[in-house]
């Protein structure tokens, strides 16, 4: 079945610092989503990409999608003490599985004052 | 702003037993999920409900799992009969077009 990996698991920063996790799936997708979970949180949307090669940004936030929409990143310029809680991607192939998400491990961000 | 709400926040049950975690589903949306999550892992799709039926279920959600929506606005998960590993944070999501899931905040199972 499908499978979306997602690296680092952990990334440790110092406030200023940037942050990038990446994600990667085992087939090609209908669309990419990312979540934010707080700790003691539930998944909190983010942004969907759906495009080849699109970009999106929300601030400091940057999301990319791959030209073959197997692979996508996210990129946080200048952590804040707020940016810290664990980031997943999850990925939907669409077609008869519309609506069906296939989360990553995801990377949990802890960022030092 | 509308939320998906789930009952109860937290749930023990004794090995065997049936529980029902219930769910309300932003009303508007269309597309009804339930994931779970074993605690400190990724979150894992179990079943999506559309149009008053199961539209995909995963290799977990066997015989033991199942969904109703009773009455146009609830959206349970019953499992018959509890085991150790069905421990976890059960999430019921929802989504308009199947697109964006909006998360409830989760009900914890721990079953002893």
């Amino acid at each position: 079945g499908q499978q979306v990996m997602q690296i680092p698991q952990y990334q440790h920063v110092q406030e200023g610092e940037d942050f990038t996790t990446y994600c990667n799936s085992s087939t090609t997708l209908s669309n990419i989503q990312w979540y934010k979970q707080r700790p003691g949180g539930h998944p909190v949307f983010l942004i969907q990409l759906v495009k080849s090669g699109e970009v999106k940004k929300q601030k400091r936030l940057t999301f990319q999608f791959g030209e073959a929409k197997k692979n996508s990143s996210l990129h946080i310029t200048a952590t804040q003490t707020t940016d810290v809680g664990t980031y997943f991607c999850a990925g939907n192939a669409g077609g008869t599985s519309y609506g069906k998400l296939t989360f990553g491990q995801g990377t949990i961000l802890t960022v030092h004052p | 702003e509308p939320e998906v709400t789930q009952t109860p926040s937290h749930q023990v049950t004794q090995m065997g037993q049936e529980v029902i975690l219930r769910c309300v589903p932003i009303s508007n949306h269309l597309y009804f999920y339930w994931y779970r999550q074993i605690l400190g892992q990724k979150v894992e799709f179990l079943v999506s409900f559309y149009n008053n039926e199961i539209s995909e279920k995963s290799e977990i959600f066997d015989d033991q799992f199942s969904v109703e929506r009773p009455d146009g606005s609830n959206f349970t998960l019953k499992i018959r009969s509890t085991k150790l590993e069905d421990s976890a944070m059960y999430f019921c999501a929802s989504s308009y077009r199947g697109e964006e899931a909006f998360f409830g905040q989760g009900t914890r199972l721990t079953v002893v």
